[in-house]
């Protein structure tokens, strides 16, 4: 099993559509968790850290549940530059070591 | 703006040679560095941990003598790769961690793309 495992994708979604991404991890002892967001040929981007009461940004909203060790992203009011590819990143406890996930691409048509 | 540099943004080589990778902390000291590498459709996979002033920690797998890590300032790592082959070729990307608010928080550097012909 990965230690870190999102949807396969991609999802085809139109503009103003609403979208939501899922990944577990299998640490139960990891201490924090991120969405980056990776455009083609580019470096990932934070997106949002994942907290366990939950963040809003916008139009992004995270969800952490450490009991099931699950986390979400939901994007609401989809537009054309959110396509990319979403990456799930889980640091492992103790230390600076990331596992990132294998990425859901996002694709938002018009 | 940009927290972290690399340079270069690409670069494409013969195969046999070395290519030298510079990862550049922007306005702030980065004691411990990181290298990752991603091939196409892959995720990013972690290379190597690069220290200021010692030696690098490689993961599993990765060859040491082949990926030379030098983290000779608080500003500076290089990642050297040595007699690239084909198979070599692939993104690579730095990044560094830095404090602040409810969690610390790792930053990327826009990446080197390696084509090794």
């Amino acid at each position: 099993r990965k230690e870190v495992e999102q949807d396969p994708g991609p999802f085809n979604v139109p503009e103003g559509a609403t979208v939501a991404f899922n990944c577990t991890y299998s640490n139960s002892a990891s201490q924090s968790f991120f969405w980056y967001r990776q455009d083609c040929r580019k470096e990932p981007k934070l997106l949002m850290s994942v907290y366990s009461s939950g963040n809003e940004d916008g139009r992004f909203t995270a969800q952490l549940n450490r009991a099931s060790q699950y986390i979400s992203l939901l994007i609401r009011d989809s537009k054309l530059s959110d396509s990319a590819t979403y990456l799930c990143v889980v640091n492992s406890a103790g230390g600076f070591k990331t596992i990132f996930g294998a990425g859901t691409r996002l694709f938002v048509k018009a | 703006g940009a927290v972290v540099s690399q340079h270069p943004s690409w670069v494409i080589c013969k195969s046999g040679t070395s290519v030298k990778i510079e990862c550049r902390s922007l306005d702030f000291q980065a004691t411990t560095m990181f290298w990752y590498r991603q091939f196409p459709k892959q995720s990013l996979m972690l290379m190597a941990t690069s220290n200021e002033g010692s030696k690098a920690t490689y993961e599993q797998g990765v060859e040491k003598d082949k990926f030379l890590i030098n983290h000779a300032s608080l500003t500076l790592s290089t990642l050297t790769v040595t007699s690239a082959h084909p198979e070599d070729s692939s993104f690579y990307i730095c990044s560094v961690w830095l404090a602040g608010g409810r969690t610390d928080t790792q930053y990327f550097g826009p990446g080197t793309r390696l084509t090794v012909l």
